[in-house]
């Protein structure tokens, strides 16, 4: 089944301790991403990834890391998480976003920082 | 930069209703327009993807259109469900940007 994981589904932590969501697709895309959502300002882009190695900052990336170091998995690295990071984290994957390829968006992670 | 506006930001409607769900959008020079579904505490799916030289595109109950020159897309359910209560999201591309969604609700 074509399909694109995320782990942990839902996670709470401390402010400072680094932690790290994976994100897994087994489409062989290229073009993967991040997205956060909040109420009230729905989903904005955090980093996205054209290709293996190839990463490029999002609308909100302040905060965050990312790397690709394979096709198949895109990680989004918290070094030092604050109160302002609790959210819920989509990642996605899509074969060419340039040419508006189906996005497919992951479960989601609900992450709370206190 | 790209805006999306989606109205109206919620919708309730009796069973049986056909509806249209509004979406504009600032920058007309996208590649694509996408609507998405989305249930309480769960991911996104996609429902139609229209590309830019398209117009509309169907499936099942669902049809979306796109006018690029007015920045205007639409989402038409006929015979809406309970099962279709969620919140729909537009999203255009180039760098995917979502709209704020409308919260669908079906009476039964």
């Amino acid at each position: 089944e074509a399909q694109v994981t995320q782990n942990p589904r839902y996670l709470i932590t401390v402010t400072g301790k680094k932690l790290t969501v994976t994100c897994s697709q087994n489409m062989n895309h290229e073009y993967m991403s991040w997205y956060r959502q909040d109420p009230g300002l729905g989903l904005r882009q955090i980093y996205y990834s054209m290709n293996v190695e190839v990463t490029d900052k999002g609308d909100v990336p302040e905060g965050y890391k990312v790397s690709r170091k394979e096709k198949r998995n895109f990680p989004l690295i918290l070094e030092s998480p604050s109160p302002n990071q609790t959210s819920l984290y989509f990642c996605a994957s899509s074969t060419d976003r340039d040419r508006g390829y189906e996005q497919y968006f992951g479960p989601g992670t609900r992450l709370t920082v206190t | 930069k790209q805006e999306v506006t989606q109205i109206p930001a919620a919708l309730s409607v009796p069973e049986g209703e056909n509806l249209v769900l509004n979406c504009s959008f600032t920058d007309s020079a996208i590649y694509n327009l996408q609507w998405f579904r989305q249930d309480p505490g769960k991911g996104l799916t996609s429902l139609l993807l229209i590309q830019s030289s398209q117009r509309e595109q169907t499936s099942g109950r669902l049809n979306a259109s796109l006018d690029k020159s007015s920045g205007r897309s639409t989402l038409y359910i006929a015979a809406s469900q309970p099962g279709d209560s969620a919140t729909y999201l537009c999203a255009a591309s180039r760098q995917l940007t979502f709209g704020s969604g409308t919260q669908l609700t079906v009476l039964p």
